[in-house]
Formats: structure tokens, sequence, C-alpha cells
């Protein structure tokens, strides 16, 4: 299956800074998903990046607040903008497992947002 | 609307004693159901899943689930717990109907703890 890189891991962020996550794919994907795993709760799903056009978003999320790039079939970025403590959170990048079979997804290992 | 039930924050068991972490579910349709587990600083590693056929899918790790449809379960379970097998569980369905990872909705976790 594939393999996937995320960072930063972690970063400490201030208050309406944002930060922009990155994840790199070692294989062409068609799709690219990007969730949030808030403190006891369960994954999210943020929004599905397609190469080639906009995201799409779930509700709940907005493109002003989660603007996200997707420049070719390996690499994908998610920004969370002006920041509050609000979304501190563990955000992943995840895509099809592919070869393990449908319906599985591979995830990356997550960056532990902390905004003071 | 699709949802997932992980009863347990927490579950406590020996090493070398059976594990079981809950789950259960609702669907208008028929699902397709997953657990993924979550080890410390790392993404969600896919263990098991069930499409279709025999109700007692077999999966990484020693981990076996039962899909019980008159109860709505799908209970993780292994016959003799390890301190390594420590970790977040997390459990999640999709209604056969609906096409997409999109659909895919995840439990809030269930945190296993083996102790020595």
């Amino acid at each position: 299956s594939a393999v996937i890189s995320q960072k930063p891991s972690r970063d400490i962020c201030q208050r309406g800074t944002s930060l922009t996550i990155q994840c790199q794919v070692d294989s062409q994907v068609t799709m690219m998903f990007w969730y949030r795993q808030q403190p006891g709760q369960s994954l999210t799903l943020i929004a599905t990046a397609n190469q080639g056009s906009e995201a799409t978003y779930e509700s709940g999320f907005v493109i002003d607040k989660f603007p996200i790039s997707r420049p070719n079939l390996t690499f994908s970025t998610l920004t969370v903008s002006n920041m509050s403590p609000e979304d501190s959170s563990i955000y992943l990048c995840s895509v099809d497992a592919g070869s393990s079979g449908a319906n599985v997804l591979t995830f990356g290992a997550g960056s532990r947002l902390t905004v003071l | 609307a699709q949802s997932v039930a992980q009863p347990e924050d927490q579950v406590n068991v020996a090493e070398g004693n059976p594990l079981t972490v809950k789950c259960t579910y609702s669907v208008s349709g028929n699902p397709y159901l997953f657990w993924y587990v979550q080890y410390p600083n790392r993404g969600l590693q896919f263990l098991l899943k069930y499409i279709t056929g025999d109700n007692l899918v077999k999966g990484s790790y020693g981990f076996e689930a039962e899909f019980n449809k008159s109860q709505t379960s799908f209970h993780l379970k292994k016959p003799s717990a390890l301190v390594s097998d420590s970790a977040l569980y997390f459990c999640a369905v999709r209604d056969r109907r609906n096409t997409g990872f999109q659909k895919l909705v995840f439990g809030t976790g269930t945190r296993l703890l083996v102790s020595p």
C-alpha cells in the first residue's frame, strides 16, 4: 500500500496565525483526504482533494478556513487559517490503499497542532 | 444517516487474557465495517474489514471481528492480548449504497490498555 509522509509532525502555533501541512505520497493517487481528529472525538473528514480541480469540502468546513492545494498526483497541502485554540487537533492525510483492497484508507502519521 | 458507537472509552485487560472492543453501528442499508488501530504518534492502520460473506473476519496481528446483523454489532476480539496491542482502536462504517470514502463514518475510539 501507499506510504504517506506528513509534515510537520507537530507544531505549537499562536492564535491568529496560519499553518500549512504537507502530505507526500510515494505513488500517484486520484483522491487525497484530509481528516481532523479532535481530542476524545472521532475522525471527521474535512475535504477531498482532487488533482486538477478544487477540493470538495464537507459540511461545516469552508475553503477560507482550510484552503487545500493539490498540484499533482502525489502531493497535497492543507492550510489551517487564522487559528484559534479550537483548531488544536491532529490533522491526518489519507489515500485509498489501492492494492490493500477496496474501501480501505491508508493514513499519514498526522500533524498535531496546538494553538495557544 | 450512518453512525457508529464505541461505548467504552477505555478497555483494560491483562496480557494473555482475551480482549473485546465493542462497536455497534446504524445504517439504512447493508454495511461495510472496518477496524483501524492508532499507535502513539502514528497514523491509523487498517486492521480488518467486513464487506460480505463469512461473518467472522480475521485481520492483522491476530485480531478478528464478528459481524452480527441482528445486533448491529462488529466487536473486535483477540484470544490472547499482548502489551504491544495497547493503542487506540476505531470502528468505522459505510452504507454499501453510498459510494466513496466521503461517506465513511468513524466511532470515537476505544483506548485499549494491556497490562503485563
